[in-house]
């Protein structure tokens, strides 16, 4: 259980257009999903926090006009990077947390890899 | 906010042999502690995780002990195999903010066969 699926696994767009990324729950609802960004042998860096049905929330030094959230339902978010530059090739992640006992564990899907030309 | 530091950044042992990873958090009120465990282009796989009411926990090979007063808490894996060498993160969550987690720096393990 708790599966968390993304795609695409990896996009590569030339700069100046806009690439979506979605993510889902497969076997549960995700009351909450949050996308990080990982750099190569780096930690991951929480971009945002989405709830389903509300606004996202952004970190410090995230533009919520680059970086659009949807969390439409309990099963999918999708992370749109607009007006994509080279400095915006990373490894996104999505984690997803869900109802019952245990509402503190995410699980984190496998990534979509972004390389912008 | 948290801050989470986690030590070594590498790591090599010897198949058979034991790997500690420890970790510090600075916000007392953090109360879940998970581990999770990325292999090279993958999203991370949560391994281990523990709750402030716990001071330890054990998983067949692995376990985590959390010593509150400090503010660290540590993964132990034993009988190392190779198919433990990948990357792991430790992570504390805010508990004022809502289950938001900050992850360590990562520790990149290195078990040699």
């Amino acid at each position: 259980g708790a599966v968390v699926s993304q795609h695409p696994s990896w996009v590569i767009c030339k700069s100046g257009t806009s690439v979506k990324i979605e993510c889902r729950s497969l076997d549960f609802q995700a009351t909450t999903m949050f996308w990080y960004r990982q750099f190569p042998k780096q930690s991951l860096m929480l971009m945002a926090t989405s709830n389903e049905g509300s606004k996202a929330t952004y970190e410090q030094g995230v533009e919520k006009d680059k970086f659009l959230i949807n969390h439409a339902s309990l099963t999918l978010s999708t992370l749109t990077v607009t007006s994509a530059h080279p400095e915006d090739s990373s490894f996104y992640i999505c984690s997803a947390r869900g109802h019952g006992p245990s509402t503190d564990t995410q699980y984190f899907g496998p990534g979509t890899r972004l390389t912008v030309l | 906010g948290e801050n989470v530091e986690q030590h070594p950044s590498t790591l090599s042992v010897q198949e058979g042999d034991s790997a500690v990873i420890k970790c510090t958090y600075s916000d007392s009120a953090s109360n879940y502690f998970p581990w999770y465990k990325q292999e090279l282009g993958k999203g991370p796989q949560l391994i281990i995780d523990i709750r402030s009411n716990v001071g330890e926990k054990k998983d067949q090979r692995i376990a985590v002990t959390l010593n509150k007063t400090a503010k660290h808490f540590s993964l132990h894996i034993t009988e190392t195999q190779p198919e433990d060498s990948a990357v792991y993160f430790c992570a504390a969550s805010e508990g004022a903010a809502g289950n938001k987690l900050t992850f360590g720096g990562g520790t990149r393990v290195l078990v040699k066969p």
